[in-house]
C-alpha cells in the first residue's frame, strides 16, 4: 500500500524557535497533501491543503504566517511552525492522496511537538 | 460549514460483546471513510464507502453507508482486545478532496 513518512517523529524546542516537519510519500507521487493537528484525545483538525507547485490553502482560523507550508516536489511537503510557543505543542499529522487518486488519504506516523 | 458528528464519544465493552459507532453528516457526502487510531499511533485507513446504501464487511467489521449518503455506521461483532482504539469516520463532499473528521469513538475493552 501507499506509504507516507514524517520526520521528525518527536521534537522538543524552546519557545521562539522554528521547527520544520517533513512529510514524504515514499512509493507514489502526491500532488495533494494535507496537514492536520490533533490535540490529546481529540479528533483531527485540518490545518491546510498543500498542493505541489502552488500555495497552500489554509483552513479558517489557521495563521498562514505561523504555519508555513511548502510543497516543492511531488513527494515532499514541509510544515514549518515559526516562532513556536507552548500552545503550539501538539501532534501534527500529514496525509497524502493515494496513488489511485480515489480520495483515500494515507497518513504519516505523525510528529509530536513540545514547545518549552 | 460541513460537520460530521460521531457517537458515542466513548464505549467500554466486555471482550466478546458487539460494538457500534455512528456517524452523521450535515451535508450529503460523496464518500465516507473509516479510520482506526491506536493509542499513541496515527490514523490507519480501514475502508471507503461510496454508494448509497452500501454495506461492506471486513471479517468482524461491518460498515454501512446510508441511503441518503449522510450517515454511516461501523459495527464490530464479538470484540477482541486488538480492537481497542479510536474509530474515526471522515467524509468528503462531492468534488472536494478535503476530509472532515468526526470526533471519534474511543473503544476500550475489558478482557
Amino acid at each position: 500500500g501507499a506509504v507516507v513518512s514524517q520526520h521528525p517523529s518527536r521534537v522538543i524546542c524552546k519557545s521562539g524557535t522554528s521547527v520544520k516537519i517533513e512529510c514524504r510519500s515514499l512509493d507514489f507521487q502526491a500532488t495533494t497533501m494535507f496537514w492536520y493537528r490533533q490535540f490529546p484525545k481529540k479528533s483531527l483538525m485540518l490545518m491546510a491543503t498543500s498542493n505541489e507547485g502552488s500555495k497552500a490553502t489554509y483552513e479558517q482560523g489557521v495563521e498562514k504566517d505561523k504555519f508555513l507550508i511548502n510543497h516543492a516536489s511531488l513527494t515532499l511537503s514541509t510544515l514549518t511552525v515559526t516562532s513556536a510557543h507552548p500552545e503550539d505543542s501538539s501532534f501534527y499529522i500529514c496525509s497524502a492522496i493515494g496513488p489511485s487518486g480515489q480520495e483515500t488519504q494515507y497518513f504519516g506516523p505523525g510528529t509530536r511537538l513540545l514547545v518549552l | 460549514g460541513q460537520q460530521v458528528m460521531q457517537i458515542p464519544q466513548y464505549q467500554h465493552v466486555q471482550e466478546g460483546e458487539d460494538f457500534t459507532t455512528y456517524c452523521n453528516s450535515s451535508t450529503t457526502l460523496s464518500n465516507i471513510q473509516w479510520y482506526k487510531q491506536r493509542p499513541g499511533g496515527h490514523p490507519v485507513f480501514l475502508i471507503q464507502l461510496v454508494k448509497s446504501g452500501e454495506v461492506k464487511k471486513q471479517k468482524r467489521l461491518t460498515f454501512q453507508f446510508g441511503e441518503a449518503k449522510k450517515n454511516s455506521s461501523l459495527h464490530i461483532t464479538a470484540t477482541q482486545t486488538t480492537d481497542v482504539g479510536t474509530y474515526f469516520c471522515a467524509g468528503t463532499r462531492e468534488g472536494a478532496q478535503k476530509l472532515v473528521f468526526g470526533q471519534g469513538t474511543r473503544l476500550t475493552i475489558n478482557p
